[in-house]
């Protein structure tokens, strides 16, 4: 297993397009998040899943956000009618149960919105 | 609401140590994460404190005091490769993190 994956690496977009973005975790890790890290910040959480189950989104996913995880595998993340403020690494990191021991991220999506 | 702050910048020399300091708003949190990001790469995980007190993990060791509201990140034996961004971030229930907004170590010869 060579950790959490993310795909794609790198993504531009023209503004009002939607996107979507693909997040393999380590495969015996139950849980899986999303984060939003721009230029010069931590990171931010966006949202979480417990296996297939979205158990928590921040109030920084707006309704043009959506997260899936259909089988408790890989994540999708797509983001309708981009705005140029949606221009970001995304990031996803996954774990098993809730120890910060051993939570892994990925290299992350860049999405820049022209 | 929940905030973490941390200096922006450090800059040491090669061999010595550093100590980046984070401070912190927060309530009900399971315990405080330090992690180490290079420009462009994934954040890594350096060390974790669940209760007060001193862990050591190598060059590099980790303190919480949660009644000072206060944690820090002590660097020893810095090398050239230890310039990165250090975050602080504490967990919540679910695993949810909060982070700080980042120190950047610059390491110098």
């Amino acid at each position: 297993d060579t950790g959490v994956s993310q795909d794609p690496r790198h993504k531009i977009t023209k503004r009002g397009q939607n996107v979507t973005f693909r997040c393999d975790p380590i495969s015996e890790h139950n849980r899986l998040y999303w984060y939003r890290q721009t230029l010069g910040q931590g990171p931010e959480f966006l949202t979480y899943f417990q296996n297939e189950a979205q158990l928590e989104k921040s109030r920084l996913l707006s309704d043009r956000f959506s997260a899936e995880r259909p089988k408790g595998s890989f994540s999708t993340l797509e983001i309708q009618r981009t705005e140029q403020g949606d221009s970001a690494m995304y990031l996803c990191a996954s774990s098993l149960g809730e120890g910060a021991v051993g939570y892994t991220f990925g290299s992350g999506t860049r999405l820049t919105v022209v | 609401g929940q905030s973490l702050e941390q200096p922006s910048e450090v800059t040491a020399v090669e061999g010595a140590i550093v100590q980046i300091n984070c401070t912190y708003q927060t309530s009900g949190f399971y315990g405080l994460s330090w992690y180490q990001q290079h420009d462009g790469g994934a954040p890594t995980f350096l060390s974790y404190n669940a209760l007060d007190g001193l862990e050591e993990t190598g060059r590099f060791s980790s303190f919480l005091s949660r009644s000072d509201s206060y944690g820090y990140l002590l660097l020893q034996e810095l090398q050239m490769k230890d310039s990165a961004s250090y975050f602080c971030a504490v967990s919540y229930q679910g695993g949810k993190l909060i982070f700080g907004q980042g120190t950047e170590l610059s390491v110098k010869p």
